[in-house]
């Protein structure tokens, strides 16, 4: 059983580049959300979704977008890629009815931006 | 908007109870939960308490919720090196398992 799975696990990217960190989960999963770590700080939630077609921003949505067309994938794309998006990002999954009490999280994505 | 906060270091010796503290701002949250982050790795759900409870014990786990005060606490009975982590307290909103809100996470350091 895979669980939330995120790829890359590292990128450096240039400022002004583009680029989508994968997120996808196996367990059938309603809910999907994207959070960035920064150091000596907690997660902040970028955005997240309810279902297929449903997504709404987070605390700090600036500079991302996401897409929801299935249950199992959720990715989310920095249009053009600044320094203040370096940070650990982490994708997590959650069932909306039973056990939905718990958040599942991938390992998460390094992202440099130089 | 919804505020969950934590001391930021805590430092014990091995074989002590370790204490760590969270108070959150959301008086509609319906979980409270306690995260374990170990260096280079995502989080761990360590446990979570339901907010019509008072207290959750699970092993060496025990977390005791004061819900007038908005006052989470995460006890590690007989702490190990390996205990060595980040902890997070995170509170969720409503029925939205998605929208989670996470404090800045405790550094537990067990020495020898």
């Amino acid at each position: 059983n895979a669980g939330v799975t995120q790829t890359p696990k590292f990128q450096v990217l240039k400022t002004g580049q583009s680029m989508t960190l994968q997120c996808a989960q196996d367990m059938n999963h309603e809910y999907m959300s994207w959070y960035r770590q920064d150091p000596g700080m907690g997660l902040r939630l970028i955005h997240y979704s309810v279902g297929a077609g449903i997504t709404d921003q987070g605390e700090v949505p600036n500079g991302y977008n996401v897409s929801r067309s299935t249950t199992e994938d959720f990715p989310l794309r920095l249009l053009s890629a600044a320094p203040s998006q370096t940070s650990v990002y982490f994708c997590a999954s959650s069932d909306a009815g039973r056990g939905s009490e718990k958040l599942f999280f991938g390992s998460g994505t390094q992202l440099s931006v130089l | 908007g919804e505020d969950v906060e934590q001391s930021l270091f805590l430092s014990v010796r091995e074989g002590d109870s370790s204490v760590i503290n969270c108070t959150y701002t959301d008086s509609s949250s319906t979980y409270l939960y306690w995260y374990k982050q170990e260096p280079g790795a995502g989080l761990q759900l360590l446990t979570y308490i339901f907010s019509n409870m008072d207290m959750k014990q699970d092993q060496r786990l025990t977390v005791l919720l004061n819900k007038k005060d908005k006052h989470l606490s995460l006890r590690i009975a007989d702490t190990q090196t390996g205990d060595s982590a980040i902890y997070f307290c995170a509170e969720r909103e409503g029925t939205n398992a998605g929208k989670s809100t996470f404090g800045d996470g405790t550094t537990l350091t067990v020495k020898p």
